[in-house]
């Protein structure tokens, strides 16, 4: 079975560019999260969409950052404009409700704002 | 546990010992909790999981306690190996938020 499918592993833009990353859950996986992950925390929570909805965007900085996922698979995570805040391993996971809410991560994005 | 800490806590042990990592937890209406491993450079990997009507829960290896009154969770990981290395994080509720995570360095 194909894990979760994120690109690009690593990018580097400046200050006040724009990037975007791309997730493909696991085939079947109705739920997806995208996480930010800054060296030496743990995962945030930055999205959660079911299906194409999105269930919870409360730490979303919305004024820069949004996602999509319009036909219900895979799934685009924007930053516009970057801030140097915002270097980090971006997450993307996927879960069915039939395993009981275990998540399924991808290898991550790795973005450095300079 | 749900929330983010400024730098990890570190454990180190000894090959072959028992490793015993810790979190806490905030929200007592949390009824579903996952220990996650990551190695360097990967995404965090699932260890094991336990639901709230539980006060133990065996895997290979490793084993889940959960304290609902102190709302405490602990991840016993016996004979540690060096394959073992990783950060271990908690997460729990129903959106999945994580816990500021334990980096374990097991020595030779």
């Amino acid at each position: 079975e194909a894990g979760v499918a994120q690109s690009p592993r690593y990018k580097i833009i400046e200050k006040r560019q724009s990037v975007a990353f791309w997730c493909n859950p696991i085939s079947g996986h109705a739920t997806l999260y995208w996480y930010q992950q800054i060296l030496g925390q743990g995962p945030k929570l930055l999205i959660q969409f079911q299906n194409n909805g999105v269930v919870d965007d409360s730490q979303l900085p919305k004024d820069r950052f949004s996602a999509e996922r319009l036909k219900g698979v895979d799934s685009t995570l924007k930053i516009q404009p970057a801030k140097l805040e915002d270097s980090a391993v971006y997450l993307c996971a996927s879960s069915s409700p039939g395993l009981a809410g275990e998540l399924f991560f991808g290898e991550g994005s790795r973005l450095t704002v300079l | 546990g749900e929330s983010v800490g400024l730098h990890l806590p570190t454990l180190s042990v000894q090959e072959g010992d028992n490793s015993i990592i810790n979190c806490a937890y905030s929200n007592s209406a949390s009824d579903y909790f996952i220990w996650y491993k990551q190695e360097s450079g990967k995404g965090p990997q699932f260890i094991i999981d336990i639901r709230s009507n539980m006060d133990k829960r065996q895997g290979q290896r490793v084993t889940v306690l959960l304290n609902k009154t102190v709302k405490h969770l602990s991840l016993q990981i016996a004979a540690t190996q060096p394959g073992d290395s990783a950060v271990y994080f908690c997460a729990g509720g129903g959106d999945m938020r994580f816990g500021a995570g334990t980096r374990l360095t097991v020595k030779p």
